[in-house]
């Protein structure tokens, strides 16, 4: 079954510095897309950056990379020069193939940036 | 407007009553998707539209949930005889097309009493 895991509950960064959240996932399937997505206090998903499973280079957008290893199943998101403004729930997700449309979630990552 | 709208935003009601919620998607946006969202969990995939059409409602726990969209945008998701386990954030989310983007909108928090 396929399946997403955040492993980090909670993360701190200081204003400035860049920040890893880690993602892995399970799939048997061969193409897929993963996607991450930002969610405020105020509950809206806000779309940050998708990386296809064929493509060749890591996606990159801003602030925002994805670190996509596929021999070892994972895509994590970099943010550099973390703002306040990111401090904020962040959920990996992924649209398998062979799962039609849908998109499937970890459980999240608490983001808080620091002074 | 120019994103995802739902209504209401909040809604609380007693253990076995029905409630109905209401997601205007993105105008043009011919796919539409709902999740819930419990507390501390990521969103779960409940039922995805193309078009008027049900594309897949595999997501759906049992029969007291149904959804529709008639004229294939307004989508309406249904909850009969509510459980307090219902109570959650029901998102709701449109992309352009299949295999696009989702956009999702600010959720309906759900409270069953």
């Amino acid at each position: 079954a396929q399946k997403i895991t955040q492993t980090q509950p909670g993360m701190f960064v200081q204003e400035k510095e860049a920040v890893t959240l880690d993602c892995t996932y399970d799939t048997s399937d061969p193409s897929y897309g993963l996607f991450w997505y930002k969610q405020p206090s105020s509950g809206e998903m806000i779309f940050l950056i998708y990386q296809g499973s064929y493509d060749q280079q890591n996606a990159t957008e801003g602030r925002y990379s994805l670190n996509f290893q596929k021999a070892r199943k994972s895509a994590n998101l970099v943010i550099s020069a973390s703002q306040l403004g990111d401090s904020a729930m962040y959920f990996c997700a992924m649209r398998f193939t062979g799962g039609g449309n849908k998109l499937t979630f970890g459980t999240g990552t608490q983001l808080k940036v620091e002074l | 407007g120019a994103g995802v709208s739902q209504t209401p935003s909040n809604k609380v009601t007693e253990k076995g009553k029905y409630v109905e919620l209401r997601c205007d998607p993105i105008s043009g946006h011919t796919a539409l998707y709902w999740y819930r969202q419990s507390l501390g969990q990521g969103p779960e995939f409940l039922i995805y539209f193309q078009g008027t059409g049900a594309a897949d409602d595999s997501g759906l726990p049992n029969d007291r949930f149904f959804a529709v969209r008639p004229e294939g945008s307004v989508s309406t998701l249904k909850i009969q005889r509510t459980e307090r386990g219902d109570s959650a954030v029901y998102l709701c989310a449109s992309s352009i097309g299949q295999g696009s983007e989702q956009f999702f909108g600010p959720g309906t928090r759900l409270t069953v009493l």
